[in-house]
């Protein structure tokens, strides 16, 4: 069953600390893979997506890392701000039926 | 949120009652999709269309139907059939609906049936 796990559940730092979310996927075959973040009530907004050859790819504090081989992604976020409080969810589109298949998001909380 | 609209933000039905979410987009998008979100769910796709004129069945249809009769316009109807309608619903468009380009989100609509 084509699957994304995403960890942790739920994150809380220091505005000014790094941190790092994680997804795991079994979907096969790969496509692509896209990280969005979700304020509350909002619709998500990209941030990355990565087709299979690339291996990180950024966007400002946003870094992005794919690991095709694992089926392992990983969002790092620097130099966290009180903004960036939100869900982040991984999503990865199977090339075999064109279906995204979305992770149930890790909720970020930057406190101050 | 791109150039999708969707309205109205909020709505509150009582049970058995038909209701329509409207979504519109000015991006020139071919394709159009409408997702549901639970909590402590991923989203799920509920329907979507390439083209107009034309959609297809997502992974919960059952209880939900949509048209597609201009480019730009992709209204979903929750039917009463819809066993449990109280959700937050999204809809999002991309260029085409070969999984390559982006995909855009609206703000969501929060449905409340009571």
């Amino acid at each position: 069953k084509n699957q994304v796990e995403q960890s942790p559940q739920s994150l809380i730092i220091l505005e000014g600390k790094n941190c790092t979310l994680q997804c795991n996927y079994t979907v096969s075959p790969f496509s692509n893979l896209r990280w969005y973040k979700q304020d509350t009530g909002r619709g998500p907004v990209s941030l990355t997506i990565m087709t299979f050859s690339e291996n990180t790819k950024s966007n400002g504090r946003y870094t992005a890392t794919l690991d095709a081989d694992t089926k392992q992604s990983s969002l790092h976020i620097t130099a966290s701000q009180l903004s960036d409080s939100a869900s982040y969810i991984c999503v990865v589109r199977d090339s075999g039926t064109y279906k995204y298949i979305f992770g149930t998001g890790t909720r970020l909380k930057v406190l101050a | 949120d791109g150039g999708i609209t969707q309205s109205p933000k909020y709505l509150f039905r009582k049970e058995g009652q038909n209701v329509t979410l409207s979504c519109e987009q000015n991006l020139n998008h071919d394709a159009m999709y409408w997702y549901r979100q639970d909590p402590g769910q991923g989203l799920r796709l509920i329907y979507y269309s390439q083209i107009v004129n034309d959609f297809q069945k997502g992974d919960i249809a059952e209880g939900y139907s949509v048209s597609r009769e201009k480019k730009e316009s992709f209204p979903l109807t929750v039917t009463s059939a819809q066993k449990n309608p109280t959700a937050f619903y999204l809809c999002a468009s991309s260029m085409e609906a070969d999984g390559l380009t982006e995909q855009y989100f609206g703000p969501g609509t929060r449905l409340t049936v009571t």
